[in-house]
């Protein structure tokens, strides 16, 4: 079976501009999150959707910061406008069953994101 | 929210030596888990433990969940180059995981 698959892999924009993250869980997945990893810190949680519906978005940081899933199955992630601290590698990960099952959980390779 | 300390945060090792990296937190938790993260790559479970005191081995790799529920460690015996990589623990609370700041791992052939 295909994994989570995330592109672009690299972004690298200027300040001020948008930049849209695609995510494509593994199929049949409902529950899909997304992480972020700012250099040298902890990996984040950001937010998490079961389908089409935002369950938790208690990590984004601020309005910058728009997640979709239309449809309920890949999601997007945009940032507009993108401010030097948004720089970081961002990661996806979908599960069948939430947090339940450890190893159902899997991630993507992650976008790393710079911006200058 | 909770936070979770790793240390070392680097390490730079010869090939077939041990390795030894802990994780502690400020809150409990019901359940640890270990992830590597590969360079281009996602995090990947290694180890999950469910138990306070449980011993859980993978391989080479050992992992321990401490007493307090606060605190986990892991082990590697005989690194080997493909060891490489950053290690993450993490607790799992509600429907996210807490992650700690990682260990970055390098492993001199």
């Amino acid at each position: 079976e295909a994994g989570v698959t995330q592109f672009p892999s690299h972004s690298v924009i200027e300040k001020g501009q948008t930049v849209t993250l695609r995510c494509d869980p593994i199929s049949g997945h409902d529950n899909l999150y997304w992480y972020r990893r700012v250099m040298g810190k902890e990996i984040k949680f950001l937010l998490h959707f079961v389908k089409e519906s935002k369950q938790d978005e208690s990590g984004m940081p601020n309005n910058r910061f728009l997640a979709e899933r239309t449809g309920g199955t890949y999601s997007t992630l945009k940032v507009q406008p993108a401010e030097l601290e948004d720089s970081g590698v961002y990661f996806c990960a979908s599960s069948l069953h939430g947090t339940g099952n450890f190893y159902g959980y899997t991630f993507g390779s992650g976008t790393r994101l710079t911006v200058v | 929210g909770q936070q979770l300390n790793q240390s070392p945060q680097s390490m730079f090792i010869q090939e077939g030596e041990d390795v030894s990296m802990n994780c502690t937190s400020s809150s409990i938790f019901n359940t640890w888990l270990w992830y590597k993260q590969e360079p281009g790559e996602g995090p990947v479970l290694l180890i999950a433990l469910y138990k306070a005191g449980e011993l859980t081995s993978n391989g080479r790799l050992t992992a321990q969940f401490g007493i307090t529920r606060k605190d986990s460690f892991l082990n590697i015996s005989a690194s080997i180059p493909s060891d490489v990589g950053i290690y993450f623990c993490a607790g799992p609370t509600g429907n996210q995981f807490y992650f700690g700041t990682g260990t970055s791992l390098t492993v001199i052939p």
